[in-house]
């Protein structure tokens, strides 16, 4: 069965430090990957997202991620994070081709942000 | 637009009882779908529709039923609610059911079960 491995748990920085959040996911076949974030108390809302072309990806509020199709991966990156960036960061991925919306979403990684 | 919508925010139920997560969307989306999301566990899909009429299982199905009689609505129904089934549940919608087209979620509904 098709999985998504988020590395981190709980991820803990200072404003200003670099922020990356490791995803992996297991299927060898096409995949449509996304970023979903959950900011305190709000709904998920999407980040950005990955379906073919450049495997570097910008997303909005400066993040961005990189596909890298040999590794099964699909990690997170922010150069200089905020307090704002305080939020639950999930990795899903879509499995099926696209011929179904079904996403298979990773445990979440918490990101705290000290001022 | 209200995007999607979810009724009740909050709801505690005793083992035993039924109830209806109501889900709406009011941007004429295909694709509609119920997660489940707990501690440490991430999003977990339960039941989807791909349109009016037209409903399937997900990853966690058992417990719950759902049915699509309009595009806009796609209720959640709890059969006989069990402790754990507590949880918080997201209702999502999209355009199309194909992956192209982003996902939209509700606010979600926290749900206990006593």
């Amino acid at each position: 069965a098709q999985s998504v491995s988020q590395h981190n748990h709980h991820v803990i920085l200072s404003e200003a430090a670099s922020l990356e959040l490791g995803c992996n996911y297991s299927y060898g076949g096409t995949v449509n990957l996304f970023w979903y974030v959950q900011y305190p108390g709000q709904h998920l809302q999407l980040l950005l997202k990955y379906f073919s072309g450049d495997p570097l990806v910008k997303g909005i509020k400066g993040f961005e991620a990189e596909f890298i199709k040999s590794k099964f991966s699909f990690n997170l990156r922010k150069p200089s994070v905020q307090w704002s960036d305080t939020a639950e960061y999930f990795c899903a991925v879509n499995a099926n081709g696209g011929s179904q919306g079904n996403l298979i979403f990773g445990k979440g990684t918490k990101l705290s942000v000290k001022p | 637009n209200a995007g999607v919508t979810q009724t009740p925010k909050f709801q505690v139920l005793k083992t035993g009882q039924s109830m209806t997560l109501q889900c709406a969307q009011d941007m004429n989306h295909e694709y509609m779908s119920w997660y489940r999301q707990d501690p440490g566990m991430g999003l977990r899909l339960i039941h989807y529709s791909v349109g009016a009429g037209i409903t399937d299982q997900g990853e966690v199905p058992n417990g719950y039923n759902v049915s699509r009689s309009t595009t806009e609505d796609f209720p959640l129904r709890l059969l006989s609610a069990a402790p754990s089934q507590t949880s918080v549940y997201f209702c999502a919608s999209s355009y199309s059911s194909t992956a192209s087209y982003e996902q939209y979620f509700g606010p979600g509904t926290r749900l206990t079960v006593t």
